[in-house]
């Protein structure tokens, strides 16, 4: 399978607790992408990388978030003090860096789901 | 927040119906894009309109766009219980780097019942 991978699947843990979460591109990809989607939303922007610069932060990344892609592969999403409201489906997704203009199409894995408890 | 609002938010149709569904948004934008999500995974990206067509077609699937009226249409012809997901439109905002967030509207929720 050549598609974006995140893994674990599944995450419960419980509140104050660390997790975290890891993606990997489709292998010729240069740009990485998270997102997060609450039940009966669509997903939200959180973060983005091109190669292993951290190019942009949403303001919904609190600083109990960091991500890290650091030789420009796989990234990881890591949340320390988790909270009930940090319960979501997180998505990663790649793209090729093929320049502006809808000529770049993001490619989703099938996310990382956490409940906090 | 969200740029799109998918309509309506959810749709119930017998297989062998077509789907239409709607998509509102508030700024300009350079392109489109129509995203479907299955239960519990990922999304899977369907077709991309630009800004300067009106039309756009891929095997069973027909997106318009009226740049005037800010909305897009996404058509499922002949449906199948298999097209069962929820259904998303994007628009795109600008990252540094030349690349694009994609902005998410609620989607809406298609059934296809056999």
């Amino acid at each position: 399978d050549t598609g974006v991978s995140q893994d674990p699947r599944h995450k419960i843990t419980k509140r104050g607790q660390n997790v975290t979460f890891r993606c990997d591109p489709i292998s010729e990809h240069n740009r990485l992408y998270w997102y997060r989607q609450t039940l009966g939303q669509g997903p939200e922007f959180l973060t983005y990388f091109q190669n292993e610069a951290q190019l942009e932060k949403s303001r919904l990344l609190s600083d109990r978030f960091s991500a890290e892609r650091p030789k420009g592969s796989f990234s990881t999403l890591e949340i320390q003090r988790t909270e009930q409201g940090d319960s979501a489906m997180y998505l990663c997704a790649s793209s090729l860096g093929q320049g502006r203009g809808g000529r770049d199409i993001q490619y989703f894995g099938a996310g990382t789901r956490l409940s906090v408890l | 927040s969200q740029q799109g609002e998918e309509d309506p938010q959810a749709l119930s149709i017998q297989e062998g119906e077509n789907a239409t569904m709607n998509c509102s948004y508030k700024t300009s934008i350079n392109n489109l894009q129509w995203y479907r999500q299955n239960s519990g995974r990922g999304l899977v990206h369907l077709i991309l309109i630009r800004s300067n067509e009106r039309e756009k077609h891929s095997g069973r699937l027909r997106v318009t766009l009226d740049t005037s009226k800010k909305s897009s249409s996404l058509l499922i012809t002949a449906s199948r219980a298999a097209d069962t997901a929820s259904y998303f439109c994007a628009t795109a905002g600008i990252l540094q780097g030349g690349s694009e967030k994609l902005v998410f509207g609620k989607g809406t929720k298609l059934t296809v019942n056999p």
